[in-house]
């Protein structure tokens, strides 16, 4: 692993569902956030969390829950998606004011 | 909060002409401003950024500019090429933000050969 792990690359997801995207990275960076990206919105914050242990929530954080049980990894889940939710989803670390980014999920809710 | 605003959304060139992409932001205490850019399929990576002490920097071809008092910031991309087509990002951060990027909307940049 070298920088940010993001998995599924790509999932398609029946409304209603629950869904977990897994977010690792090796750098050891106490921060660490989820964003969406949406055509025309740009990149916006779900959660974030500034060490492992803690989170905090950013601009869209409904319908998402978080966890950061240790430095390396910040699931982001989906309890019951909705087609709203349909999107591009990066995690991100950073361990001073750079981000190093993930390659993304593409989830798509139908 | 901070609200950063993104223009223009799309940016057209031809080799080697020179493209501007500018972004305003509202927290006059926000003192970092990084550019990312976006190629097709991958997550966004810094390309340059500038603190709130400095009024321009550069890296090659590639420069940003910071005007404090008007709250607005710049990337000047000269002599592009074809591999400079992708979507640019600028961000703000500061105090007032936990230190947390907000983005702007994205500018997607196409150099035609």
């Amino acid at each position: 692993i070298a920088g940010i792990t993001q998995a599924p690359t790509s999932q398609i997801l029946a409304a209603g569902r629950r869904m977990t995207l897994r977010c690792t990275q090796d750098m050891r960076h106490n921060a660490m956030y989820w964003y969406r990206q949406d055509l025309g919105l740009g990149l916006r914050l779900i959660h974030y969390s500034n060490t492992a242990g803690t989170t905090g929530k950013g601009e869209v954080p409904d319908g998402y829950s978080v966890s950061r049980a240790n430095t390396d990894d910040f699931p982001l889940t989906l309890a019951s998606a909705v087609p709203s939710q349909t999107s591009v989803y990066f995690c991100a670390s950073s361990g001073g004011q750079t981000y190093t980014f993930g390659s993304g999920t593409r989830l798509t809710v139908v | 909060g901070e609200n950063v605003e993104q223009h223009p959304s799309t940016l057209s060139v031809q080799e080697g002409d020179s493209a501007v992409i500018k972004c305003t932001y509202s927290d006059s205490a926000s003192n970092y401003f990084p550019w990312y850019k976006q190629e097709l399929g991958k997550g966004p990576q810094l390309i340059i950024d500038i603190r709130s002490n400095v009024g321009e920097k550069k890296d090659q071809r590639i420069a940003v500019t910071l005007n404090k008092t008007a709250k607005h910031f710049s990337l000047h991309i000269t002599e592009t090429q074809p591999e400079d087509s992708a979507v640019y990002f600028c961000a703000a951060s500061g105090y007032n933000q936990g230190g947390k990027l907000i983005f702007g909307q994205g500018t997607e940049l196409s150099v035609k050969p």
